[in-house]
């Protein structure tokens, strides 16, 4: 059973263009999270959900958008796509003070 | 706000030796949690080891120990009889206790030499 899993794995795709990315966890968890992870492997969170509600919204352009539908499902919907995006995207879960489990990231390149 | 620095971006090792990963970190909290994630080639992050700050205890898993200094913030990483698939990208982390937020380090790459 995967516990946090992300879709799709690649995503490539064109300049302008509207993307989204689908991640669920299926451990009960309160807190979900989207983290970028650039070229340099520098891994920076971008926004963080507790039971739903947004709590953490580091700076990122406002063309990104997470939706949190209900507590196990955080998805990311990212418009009018640039080349400075492509960066490999992980969801996560976690509990306060517990292992955060990482999906198995998501692969944008932007061309 | 919370700082993590990991001082190290490169580090290598011969198989079957020890290597130690050092993270120093900022916060004016009092209690917090600690952590240590391995992301290899595969790109997967994976637990290494956790630490909770009002434990004095250094935490041990195997081979992974690490050496917690609350006082200077430290937090570094010992990996002995180091092998050939500990060879990845470590990153140290910090997790408040409020909503839960971790702050990750920019990571070490380590390679472990035959």
């Amino acid at each position: 059973d995967t516990a946090v899993s992300q879709t799709p794995k690649y995503l490539v795709t064109q300049m302008g263009n509207d993307k989204s990315i689908k991640c669920e966890q299926n451990l009960g968890h309160d807190t979900m999270y989207w983290y970028k992870q650039d070229s340099k492997k520098f891994l920076k969170i971008m926004f963080s959900y507790n039971n739903k509600e947004l709590i953490i919204n580091e700076t990122v352009p406002n063309r990104f958008s997470p939706k949190s539908p209900d507590k196990a499902h955080l998805n990311l919907h990212i418009n009018s796509l640039e080349l400075g995006d492509s960066a490999v995207y992980f969801c996560a879960s976690s509990q306060i003070g517990e292992e955060t489990f990482f999906g198995q990231g998501t692969r944008l390149t932007v061309v | 706000a919370q700082t993590v620095t990991q001082s190290q971006p490169e580090m290598s090792v011969q198989e079957a030796e020890t290597v130690t990963l050092s993270c120093t970190y900022d916060t004016s909290e009092s209690n917090y949690y600690l952590f240590w994630y391995k992301q290899p080639p595969s790109r997967q992050m994976i637990l290494v080891i956790r630490q909770e700050a009002y434990k004095q205890q250094n935490a041990t898993e195997n081979r992974f120990s690490v050496n917690f200094q609350k006082a200077a913030k430290s937090f570094s990483l010992k990996i002995s009889d180091s092998q050939l698939g500990d060879t990845a990208m470590y990153f140290c982390a910090f997790m408040t206790t409020n909503a839960g937020k971790s702050t990750f380090g920019d990571g070490t790459t380590l390679t472990v030499k035959p």
